[in-house]
């Protein structure tokens, strides 16, 4: 069983609609939580990192972290056609950063 | 500020054949990491390196794989000799030891093994 796990996906949006990304996470040394978006034959990017459990918000962006039932989910409200990308969770322990597999979110117009 | 820059972008070689790609971290970033990325998956971290030292290399396929820093500065990874499964995009990336959790990447080099 992987570190992380992430919904797969892909996910198909009308545009306004609000998106929900999702993942599970097996290790409790994990402290620190990254959501990064990768537009197609680039890098990833980092969207939004937090520490603790709760949420985060930062414009259309919300993250939210619940250590205790190890699940940490991303939302993006009032989305746009240049929100389509791959998502990736990501979390990190004193040691290293995991990834999940990613999420391909496509926001039709 | 220039971000991570890595080349090639794009490299299509033979099974049997050597590669090697370069980057170059953002200025002033001390740690600098390898990371694979396969086809519908996330990264996985190959080497990271604080300044000159390899201070994590226990995923890095050590048969075939090599990195080095030279000057804690560019880096350069080599595969030789190169297999069909080492078909990936391989992404440098960096960060400042003040802010570890903000990790920048490279748009990555592209690799197909035929």
């Amino acid at each position: 069983q992987k570190e992380v796990e992430q919904d797969p996906g892909p996910l198909s949006v009308p545009e306004g609609a609000i998106v929900s990304l999702n993942c599970t996470y097996s290790n409790s040394a994990f402290q620190y939580f990254m959501w990064y978006r990768q537009y197609s034959r680039k890098g990833p990017e980092l969207l939004m990192y937090t520490y603790s459990s709760g949420n985060k918000e930062d414009g259309r962006f919300t993250a939210q972290v619940d250590k205790s039932s190890k699940y940490i989910s991303l939302f993006i409200r009032d989305s746009q056609p240049s929100d389509s990308a791959t998502y990736l969770c990501a979390m990190r322990d004193d040691y290293k950063l995991s990834f999940g597999a990613g999420t391909t979110v496509t926001v039709r117009a | 500020e220039a971000g991570v820059v890595q080349s090639p972008r794009y490299k299509i070689i033979e099974k049997k054949q050597p590669v090697a790609f370069w980057c170059n971290p953002i200025s002033g970033h001390n740690t600098l990491y390898w990371y694979r990325q396969n086809l519908g998956q996330g990264p996985e971290l190959l080497i990271r390196y604080e300044n000159e030292e390899a201070v994590d290399d226990s995923q890095l396929p050590k048969d075939r794989f090599s990195a080095e820093r030279l000057k804690g500065v560019d880096s350069t990874l080599k595969i030789q000799p190169a297999e069909l499964g080492d078909s990936a995009v391989y992404l440098c990336a960096s960060s400042h030891r003040d802010s570890g959790n903000t990790i920048y990447f490279g748009e990555g080099s592209w690799l197909t093994v035929v």
